[in-house]
Formats: C-alpha cells, sequence, structure tokens
C-alpha cells in the first residue's frame, strides 16, 4: 500500500516563530488532507488539498502531486496551536492512509 | 454544518459488559467511518458504510459490532471487550465513499477494565 512519511516526528518553537511540516508519500494520490489533532482528541479539518495551494488565515498548504510531497506551513505559532499533525492522502481506493505525525509543542 | 457528533464522550466498562457507541452527521453525507486510535498512533480504519450498506470490514473482531440504522446514524456495538481494545474511537463521513473531504467527530475515549 502507499507509504506517507511525515517529517519533523516532533518539533518544538517559541510563540510567534514560522515553521514548515512536511509529508512524502510514495504514490500518485487523489485526496490529501491534513489535520490538526488537539489534545483532546479532536481531529479539525485543515486543508483540502490534492494538489496546487491554499491558505487559512496564518496556516498555508502546497501539495506537488507530480512530485509526491505536501508542506503546511505555519506562521506566528500561538500556544493554541499545539498539538498533532497529521497528514493523510487516499490513492484509486476508499482508504485514508494516514502518516505518523508531527507533534508540535509551541512555548509561551 | 460541518459537524459530526459522537456520544458518549468517555465510557468506562468492564470485559462482560456490552455498551454501544454512536456517531451522528446531518451533511447528508452517504459514507461513515469508525476509526481506532492508540496513543501517540494515527488513526486506524475499522469500518465503512456507504449507503448504509457495509463496505469495508478491515478484519476487526467479532466483539465490535458496527450497524448503520439510517443515513445520519451509525453505531459501533461493544461486547466482551479486552483491555487491549482500550482508545479513542473516532468517526468520519464524506459526501461519498472513496472521494470528498472526511470530517471527524470528537470521539469517544474507551476504557476497558
Amino acid at each position: 500500500g502507499i507509504q506517507v512519511e511525515q517529517s519533523p516526528p516532533d518539533l518544538i518553537l517559541q510563540e510567534g516563530a514560522n515553521s514548515t511540516l512536511r509529508c512524502n508519500f510514495s504514490d500518485s494520490v487523489n485526496n490529501l488532507q491534513w489535520f490538526h489533532q488537539n489534545p483532546w482528541g479532536q481531529l479539525i479539518n485543515l486543508f483540502y488539498i490534492p494538489s496546487g495551494t491554499k491558505q487559512n488565515g496564518r496556516l498555508s498548504a502546497t501539495t506537488v502531486a507530480t512530485e509526491r510531497y505536501s508542506l503546511l506551513y505555519i506562521s506566528s505559532s500561538q500556544t493554541t496551536d499545539s498539538g498533532v499533525y497529521f497528514c493523510a492522502v487516499r490513492t484509486s481506493g476508499s482508504r485514508l492512509t494516514f502518516g505518523e505525525g508531527t507533534q508540535l509543542t509551541v512555548n509561551p | 454544518d460541518t459537524e459530526v457528533t459522537q456520544t458518549p464522550k468517555h465510557l468506562v466498562m468492564g470485559m462482560t459488559n456490552k455498551k454501544s457507541l454512536k456517531c451522528e452527521q446531518h451533511m447528508g453525507h452517504r459514507a461513515m467511518y469508525w476509526y481506532k486510535q492508540k496513543a501517540k498512533k494515527p488513526p486506524e480504519l475499522m469500518f465503512v458504510y456507504s449507503y448504509e450498506k457495509l463496505s469495508i470490514n478491515e478484519s476487526v473482531p467479532s466483539r465490535f459490532s458496527p450497524e448503520c440504522p439510517n443515513s445520519s446514524l451509525l453505531n459501533l456495538h461493544l461486547h466482551a471487550l479486552q483491555p487491549e481494545d482500550s482508545a479513542l474511537y473516532l468517526c468520519a463521513s464524506s459526501q461519498l465513499q472513496g472521494y470528498n473531504e472526511q470530517f471527524f467527530g470528537p470521539g469517544t475515549r474507551l476504557t476497558v477494565l
């Protein structure tokens, strides 16, 4: 099946810093989603981005499908950005395959 | 409205108990999913329902029994669970199976004693 690798596995930032999270995948995908899982376990949809670039406030994402990677940018990080960020992809089947996640800690 | 709701938020049960988890969405989605998530791991797919019919069972033990009474509701019936079944159980929905964005509920945190 498709392999999804996220990097870095852990990231610690000071409030106000910027960061880039990466997701590499091993095969062509028709769907790609970025999620933020907060400390209470809720998976929050950040972006649905099989290709191209999107922005939502301080967050933006870019997927280069031909090169099989996606990037999530977080600018001016806040303590509420802490949590786990998951990339999930889907190929022609119906299964959403998740990466192992990036654990982000933003310190005040 | 992109909300998926789940009840209860927390559940503690013994190995001989029978309990049910409930999931509801009112987005008109025709695909619904159950996932299991252990600590510090990504969600793992358990079941997929499409148009109220079971489409995928990821070789889940029979002590987990899903049910989709109508297009808005999804249940997961639990019986004779083991302590290793303790996890966060997440429900999700999408417009159609295999396509479109998936939206997740807040989860039920299950502890089996």
